[in-house]
């Protein structure tokens, strides 16, 4: 079956610390996104990209970082001038034609703890 | 700016006692507007699209319905299974160095418990 694969599920990180979450896709879809969830706060955008080796930043890039060498991946790599990573991060996918039916496919999420 | 926002925040129901969740938003020419079920520790789960005012969609205990400026989620008859969280998000017009992509823009949520 197709999906999406988010790992690890759970990720503690040490203060000063970069951490890279993974997310691997087999739909065949060109855009991917990385979204950031915090209790009452939705879902915010961190970065997005629509073709392999090109990626826009979301409405809360600072302290993130991403790559697109591959179709099929999207990491995204918390920095240490994240001052606040503690969060719920969700990878998702789409393309321009199920986007309209049906929005975004989701992974199943990366907690994300600071220690 | 897209905008969306959902209320009640939260809602606690009997099994068996219906009611509604609410998401007003605002938008740069309608594209869509999306209903998902998030289960606690899990990626959310897509439920309906709506297009145009007027459309309905309705699955098991939900039905949805747009007007132009609020999207209704009504639960009939509620039981345990149908708790979690609630998310609406809608696709506007929005366009990147000429190319129309797929941005959605979320509300906050609704936590819907629904007791026994």
């Amino acid at each position: 079956d197709g999906g999406i694969t988010q790992s690890p599920k759970y990720l503690f990180r040490k203060e000063g610390q970069n951490v890279t979450l993974s997310c691997e896709q087999n739909l065949n879809h060109d855009a991917m996104y990385w979204y950031r969830q915090d209790p009452g706060q939705g879902l915010r955008l961190i970065y997005y990209s629509q073709i392999v080796n090109d990626f826009q930043k979301g409405d809360i890039a600072e302290g993130y970082s991403v790559s697109r060498e591959k179709k099929e991946s999207f990491p995204l790599t918390v920095t240490s001038a994240q001052k606040n990573p503690t969060a719920f991060y969700l990878c998702a996918s789409s393309t321009l034609r199920t986007v309209g039916a049906y929005g975004y496919t989701f992974g199943s999420g990366t907690r994300l703890t600071v220690v | 700016e897209d905008q969306v926002t959902q209320s009640p925040e939260a809602l606690r129901l009997q099994e068996g006692e219906s009611s509604s969740l609410n998401c007003s938003y605002t938008v740069s020419g309608l594209r869509g507007l999306f209903w998902y079920r998030q289960d606690p520790g899990k990626g959310p789960e897509f439920l309906f699209t709506l297009y145009s005012a007027g459309e309905e969609k309705e699955k098991e205990r939900l039905k949805a319905t747009l007007t132009k400026k609020e999207s209704f989620l009504h639960i009939t008859a509620p039981k345990p299974e149908d708790s979690a969280t609630y998310l609406c998000a809608v696709r506007g017009r929005s366009y990147a160095g000429g190319t129309s992509y797929g941005k959605l823009t979320f509300g906050q949520g609704t936590i819907l418990t629904v007791h026994p």
